[in-house]
């Protein structure tokens, strides 16, 4: 079973639309939890960390649930320039890193 | 402020042929990685080293070795390249420790090594 998993998609959504990717997770010790943002033949970058509580940056949210071993991104009034491959990144206790696949997202004008 | 640069952007290797993908960082960051990215397997840990003069294995290290040659440099050679090794490679550094909240600081990603063995 993969460390870390995603629906691949694509998912094709209209400019405005809100979308919401999963991930879910298999090591219940795990500590840290990120989305990653990766363009078309581009490295990967931080998009946002993921606290337990949930959290927010601008039209981003992110959300935990460790008992279902669960993590979302939602974006909301999604842009042409959202689109990209989404990456859910899972740190163990022993500070290695899991990736996920990733998750395509095109933004249709 | 370059932060990771990597060389070269690509590279076509026969089988049995090595090469030495170079990658350097001006961050200062004691942390270091080298993955390689597939279709459909996400980004794997080949090789990691946590100091100058350290490395440790990651999840896939065979037909891989590194070195750290100081702490702006971390070098990840092919001995004898095998078309399974046809992949992008990612070079990444990061600060130690955690931040306030917790969590690992981010890691920054060069541009990335497209290799194709054939």
């Amino acid at each position: 079973r993969k460390e870390v998993e995603q629906d691949p998609g694509p998912f094709n959504v209209p400019e405005g639309a809100t979308v919401a990717f999963n991930c879910t997770y298999s090591n219940s010790a795990s500590q840290s939890f990120f989305w990653y943002r990766q363009d078309c033949r581009k490295e990967p970058k931080l998009l946002m960390s993921v606290y337990s509580s949930g959290n927010e940056d601008g039209r981003f949210t992110a959300q935990l649930n460790r008992a279902s071993q669960y993590i979302s991104l939602l974006i909301r009034d999604s842009k042409l320039s959202d689109s990209a491959t989404y990456l859910c990144v899972v740190k163990d206790g022993a500070n290695n890193l899991f990736f996920g696949t990733g998750t395509r997202l095109t933004v249709i004008p | 402020n370059a932060g990771v640069t990597q060389t070269p952007k690509f590279q076509v290797l026969k089988t049995g042929q090595s090469m030495t993908l170079q990658c350097a960082q001006d961050m200062n960051h004691n942390s270091m990685y080298w993955y390689r990215q597939d279709p459909g397997m996400g980004l794997r840990l080949i090789y990691y080293s946590a100091s100058e003069g350290t490395t440790d294995k990651g999840e896939v290290p065979n037909g891989y070795n590194v070195s750290r040659l100081n702490k702006r440099e971390f070098s990840l050679r092919l001995e004898s390249a095998a078309p399974s090794q046809t992949s992008v490679y990612f070079c990444a550094s990061s600060e130690d420790g955690t931040t306030t909240f917790g969590f690992s600081y981010e890691q920054y990603f060069g541009p990335g090594t497209r290799l194709t063995v054939t």
